[in-house]
């Protein structure tokens, strides 16, 4: 069936350096995503959402990119923070329901 | 203002007894869904409802998971003659707006983390 997946389960970065995640979905048919953050013991915390008619959006530190041709989804975190660890999940509309991927562990080393 | 609650926080219970978990949404917030997050895993859609409408139940693993909406507000989802493999954490969000019509987030809970031993 359709499936939002993750590259890469573990991402460690340095603190100060920037950090990309990336996320393939299949479902060609999606035209939102988002992408949430969830820290030990804690529901996820939207952090950014995107249409399919956009290619980019920024927020505060944060940059999500959308490329449909090949079905890629990537958040880009600048300036990487301790509190910036946790774990990342993608998410693309399927009807009424969000679908996620399996999650990315973002650690930063100090 | 306030957020999801859940409760209980943690439950820990003897496999073949039944559980509730409650989820309280954020007012005036019409959707309300239900998740399964095993440990390390991803989201696991559980089943979803939107105001008066008939919930969508496709995502229920069996028939012993089951969830009710009481007056559009509160959400209980029991799982009767739990199983070891029902260990997991339960999360609920609500959101105002779905999917395609603005800007759609859906607001999480901390979840319950269920242990069935």
């Amino acid at each position: 069936g359709e499936s939002v997946g993750l590259h890469l389960p573990t991402l460690s970065v340095q603190e100060g350096d920037n950090s990309i995640i990336n996320c393939a979905y299949s479902n060609s048919a999606s035209d939102y995503f988002i992408w949430y953050k969830q820290e030990s013991g804690k529901g996820p915390q939207f952090i950014i959402d995107i249409r399919s008619n956009m290619d980019k959006r920024q927020g505060q530190r944060v940059t999500v990119l959308l490329n449909k041709t090949v079905k890629h989804l990537s958040l880009q975190i600048a300036a990487t923070q301790p509190g910036d660890s946790a774990v990342y999940f993608c998410a693309e509309n399927a009807g009424n329901m969000l679908t996620f991927g399996g999650g990315t562990r973002l650690m930063v080393k100090p | 203002g306030a957020g999801v609650s859940q409760s209980p926080s943690n439950k820990v219970t003897e496999k073949g007894k039944d559980v509730e978990l409650r989820c309280d949404p954020i007012s005036g917030h019409t959707a309300l869904y239900w998740y399964r997050q095993s440990l390390g895993q991803g989201l696991e859609f559980l089943i979803y409802f939107q105001g008066n409408s008939a919930p969508d139940k496709s995502g229920l693993p069996s028939d012993r998971f089951s969830a009710e909406r009481t007056g559009g507000s509160v959400s209980t989802l029991t799982i009767q003659r739990t199983q070891q493999e029902d260990s997991a954490v339960y999360l609920c969000a609500s959101s105002v707006r779905l999917p395609g019509r603005g800007r759609y987030e859906q607001y999480f809970g901390p979840g319950t983390r269920l242990t069935v031993t």
